[in-house]
């Protein structure tokens, strides 16, 4: 089993629509979740972070984390063209600073 | 701020050549990390640094794989030899031991090995 596992899609949405991309983990330990983007043919970036239980909002995104069921997911609201990338959860667990990677939802929003 | 520096940006080079790509991290960040990222196998850890020292090695692949860290501004990652299968984009990134949990990555070293 893989320690972050992703649906690698495609996802495809209409602009304006709600893109709801998942994650979940094995390391039951971790504490710190975390959502990048990456656009084809650029690094990684980070775009939400969460550490708790329950929702976490920055404008038109929206973590969502459970630690029960080892869950994390990112609600992008209001989708536009722009939004169109790969998007990478990414897990450190308890104890040192190693941070691990699903394999990425690849998200097209069509205009 | 200059980011995490990486160089070369784009290396071709054949099987059975030595391969060497450079990092710079950003300037106070006390964590180092080395990634490689492929179609197949997406972003994996291959090694990290803290202050300089080797923390977590275990995602290297094999011992055609080392990587160091002489001081807190240079790390380097090698393959020798290297093998087709290297191909990849290999991604060093930094982040400081507080404040935000944020790592920053580098613009990657694409590396083809025909």
């Amino acid at each position: 089993q893989k320690e972050v596992e992703q649906n690698s899609g495609p996802l495809s949405v209409p602009e304006g629509a709600i893109a709801s991309l998942n994650c979940t983990y094995s390391d039951r330990g971790s504490q710190s979740f975390f959502w990048y983007r990456q656009y084809s043919g650029k690094s990684p970036e980070l775009i939400m972070s969460i550490y708790s239980n329950g929702d976490k909002e920055d404008g038109r995104f929206t973590a969502q984390l459970n630690k029960a069921s080892q869950y994390v997911s990112l609600l992008i609201r209001d989708s536009q063209p722009s939004d169109s990338a790969t998007y990478l959860c990414a897990v450190r667990g308890a104890g040192g600073f190693k941070t691990i990677f699903g394999a990425g939802t690849r998200l097209f929003v069509k205009a | 701020d200059a980011g995490v520096i990486q160089s070369p940006r784009h290396e071709v080079t054949e099987m059975g050549q030595e391969v060497t790509l450079r990092c710079k991290p950003i300037s106070g960040h006390d964590y180092l990390f080395w990634y490689r990222q492929t179609m197949m196998r997406g972003l994996e850890l291959l090694i990290y640094f803290n202050n300089n020292v080797p923390i977590d090695d275990s995602g290297m692949p094999e011992d055609r794989f080392s990587a160091k860290m002489p001081n807190a501004s240079f790390s380097t990652l090698k393959i020798q030899p290297s093998e087709p299968r290297d191909s990849a984009v290999y991604f060093c990134a930094s982040r400081p031991t507080g404040g935000r949990d944020t790592i920053y990555f580098g613009e990657g070293s694409w590396l083809t090995v025909v």
